[in-house]
């Protein structure tokens, strides 16, 4: 699985977009990109993913390039309990064969009052 | 979404005894868990893959013979710290593969006096 990168940590305001890069310049094209985050002494948890097009949920918003080198998780109104460690994963999907998270450093958010 | 749980949530427990931690998929099956192990200040490391009705497969580095993962049934994956060690120290989590996705559970703290 293609290598990710991210910056260790960000701050954002509380009510405010929280946009987090991250570069996957290998990316191969069956390789979907995915996003999990970790509340401190929790399980991480699914936020997002996408292949080429950018998706939107309750959460948050992915956004990928179209070369597909990097992407973008956004958060649209930051509140404290986002306060997390952001991962950006890229993996291919094989369906319930399995397919092991390869988690890297992750981007620290604190979102701040 | 789909529930995975851990029991228990965290253990304390003497040096040279052995301890174990279980993996539930709650509403859904999973022919596929995973076990991660996270020392402070850092990410989740994979240790091992379950598989229902079959032996783990054990990353590189992890004694099998120390760890032992036990995967019965397709919604209850156990792992057992045989002769557990202070260093053995850290918070274990677990994840199930359900529908394309990666479910984990909510972590096992594990302190080794």
């Amino acid at each position: 699985d293609a290598k990710t990168t991210q910056p260790p940590s960000m701050d954002c305001a509380e009510g405010r977009a929280a946009n987090l890069p991250c570069n996957h310049s290998t990316i191969s094209g069956n390789e979907y990109v995915y996003w999990y985050r970790q509340i401190h002494s929790q399980g991480p948890q699914y936020i997002i993913h996408g292949l080429k097009n950018n998706e939107t949920n309750e959460m948050a918003s992915l956004i990928i390039t179209e070369d597909r080198k990097s992407s973008t998780l956004i958060l649209p109104h930051a509140t404290l309990r986002d306060t997390a460690v952001y991962y950006c994963i890229v993996r291919v999907a094989r369906g319930n064969a399995g397919n092991m998270l390869t988690f890297g450093g992750g981007t620290r958010l604190m979102v701040k009052p | 979404g789909a529930v995975v749980s851990q029991h228990p949530s965290w253990v304390i427990c003497k040096s040279g005894t052995s301890v174990k931690i279980e993996c539930r998929s709650l509403d859904f099956q999973a022919t596929t868990m995973f076990w991660y192990r996270q020392f402070p200040k850092q990410s989740l490391m994979l240790m091992a893959t379950s598989n229902e009705g079959s032996k783990a497969t054990y990353e590189q580095g992890v004694e099998k013979d120390k760890f032992l993962i036990n995967h019965a049934s397709l919604t209850l994956s156990t792992l057992t710290v045989t002769s557990a060690h202070p260093e053995d120290s850290s918070f274990y989590i677990c994840s199930a593969q359900g529908n394309n996705e990666q479910f984990f559970g909510p972590g096992t703290r594990l302190t080794v006096l």
